[in-house]
């Protein structure tokens, strides 16, 4: 059964770096039969895709963060990780990392991970 | 980007009842080399990841139970919930995936009884 854990600190500073990771277990993450994916929610709102990298390590990103956000791959620790530079108040979200079976949905959920950005 | 606009941004149904959600995107989410549109639905309750419902439009994800149905074509889009059952009180996104590997999702509907 495929299990996704993000881990990481639930409070970061303005202007400093928030760094999570999320754990898979269950699967690879050189399957190349999926791409995997990092979302947030600010509280009481909406959803919001932040980027995504293949099993090959090619990553995009959401045109909003690109300039301060990154994704990578670590396969032999099986995890895969964000980092979302220079943060501000309005990073505090639910940050979620999925699975997208090359299809573009997402059928596999962490449980996600709370970060706020303090000022 | 193409940006997805939801409405109701609520709605209250009575058990039992019928449920509609409607969802367009601000631009075609129908890829014509296959005839699929790239939309997926959501279910999220209080304090739980999103689940994924439908994709393609229309496929359940395999364990809905089939009140749950997806429609639509090109640009507008409807889930459907034939008759409310108590469980089903949540929040509802679309997302599409025309443009994967980016993404875009509503802004969520909530439906309560």
């Amino acid at each position: 059964q495929l299990q996704l854990q993000e881990s990481g600190p639930g409070l970061v500073k303005a202007s400093e770096t928030l760094s999570l990771t999320c754990t898979v277990s269950g699967d690879s993450l050189t399957s190349t039969n999926y791409y995997w994916a990092w979302i947030r929610q600010p509280p009481g709102r909406g959803l919001q895709w932040v980027g995504i990298i293949s099993y090959s390590g090619r990553a995009y990103y959401n045109a909003s963060l690109k300039s301060r956000v990154t994704i990578s791959l670590d396969t032999s620790k099986t995890h895969f990780s964000l980092r979302l530079s220079s943060v501000t108040v309005a990073d505090t979200a639910v940050y979620y990392c999925a699975r997208d079976p090359l299809a573009g949905q997402f059928d596999y959920w962490g449980q996600g991970t709370l970060v706020t950005v303090s000022s | 980007d193409i940006v997805m606009t939801q409405s109701p941004d609520s709605l209250a149904v009575s058990l039992g009842e019928r449920a509609t959600i409607n969802c367009k995107s601000s631009q075609t989410v129908l890829y014509s080399s296959n005839s699929q549109n790239y939309l997926a639905w959501y279910q999220q309750k209080p304090g739980q990841p999103p689940k994924l419902l439908i994709y393609w439009a229309s496929t359940r994800e395999s364990g809905v139970p089939d009140r749950f149905s997806g429609s639509g074509s090109g640009t507008d889009f409807t889930l459907t919930i034939s008759s409310l059952q108590a469980e089903d009180v949540a929040v509802y996104y679309c997302q599409q995936y025309y443009t994967t590997p980016m993404y875009t999702f509503g802004q969520g509907t909530k439906l309560e009884i």
